[in-house]
């Protein structure tokens, strides 16, 4: 079967590091994504990962290891606004299916002052 | 960037009544349609797939007499909740895709659905 595994809830302090894991079992993999969705709206992209290693995008870092079936999104110098739900997913088929993804059910990030 | 619009962004109605929610592709042709269903603290579920001019694919477990989709063009698709219930009431969002993009995530705006 399908499974996304994600912590349900974390809790950081404004101006720290925060680290989301997530693992994966899936039928194929054509590449991770990590998403950010405040509540009542719709998802944002933030990364996208296909090869294993580490990808940096200003504050946020997204790091993947296909033989683990692992992802983390590493969050940098945490800001009040990065309060939201993360979303990992994974797109299993390559082609024509590519946009089909499994979602996670999210990780809360609450961050403190 | 390409921007999915989806329509309407709320909705609330009675017991029994129909809702359509519409997404249009603005800037590209939309050649598939993903159909998503999202309850409270819950994942993304995959309702349906839609490619344009063809009936819609749908996941097991949802009636396809009940969520009616419609992709007739390539920048329209819609999702008519049939004689909707309070069990209905959810977030529902599309997403579309160009198949010669593969990173980018093309989201509409999302429709909570609230039935009374």
């Amino acid at each position: 079967g399908q499974n996304i595994d994600q912590p349900t809830e974390m809790t950081a302090t404004e101006g720290a590091i925060v680290q989301i894991n997530c693992t994966y079992q899936t039928s194929g993999f054509n590449g991770l994504f990590w998403y950010q969705q405040h509540a009542g709206e719709a998802p944002t992209f933030l990364s996208y990962n296909v090869l294993d290693g580490l990808e940096e995008k200003g504050r946020f870092s997204s790091f993947l290891s296909r033989s683990k079936g692992y992802s983390y999104l590493l969050l940098k110098e945490l800001q009040m606004k990065d309060s939201a739900s993360y979303l990992c997913a994974v797109a299993p088929y390559y082609g024509g299916s590519q946009g089909n993804l499994i979602f996670g059910k999210g990780t809360k990030l609450s961050v403190k002052p | 960037g390409a921007v999915v619009s989806q329509h309407p962004s709320w909705v609330i109605c009675k017991s029994g009544t129909s809702v359509k929610i519409e997404c249009r592709s603005l800037d590209f042709q939309a050649t598939t349609m993903f159909w998503y269903r999202q309850f409270p603290k819950q994942s993304l579920m995959l309702m349906a797939t839609s490619n344009e001019g063809s009936k819609a694919t749908y996941e097991q477990g949802v009636e396809k007499d009940k969520f009616l989709i419609n992709h007739a063009s390539l920048t329209l698709s819609t999702l008519t909740v049939t004689s909707a219930h309070p069990e209905d009431s959810s977030f529902y969002i599309c997403r579309a895709t160009q198949e010669e993009v593969n990173t980018e995530a093309f989201f509409g705006q999302g429709t909570r659905l609230t039935v009374v």
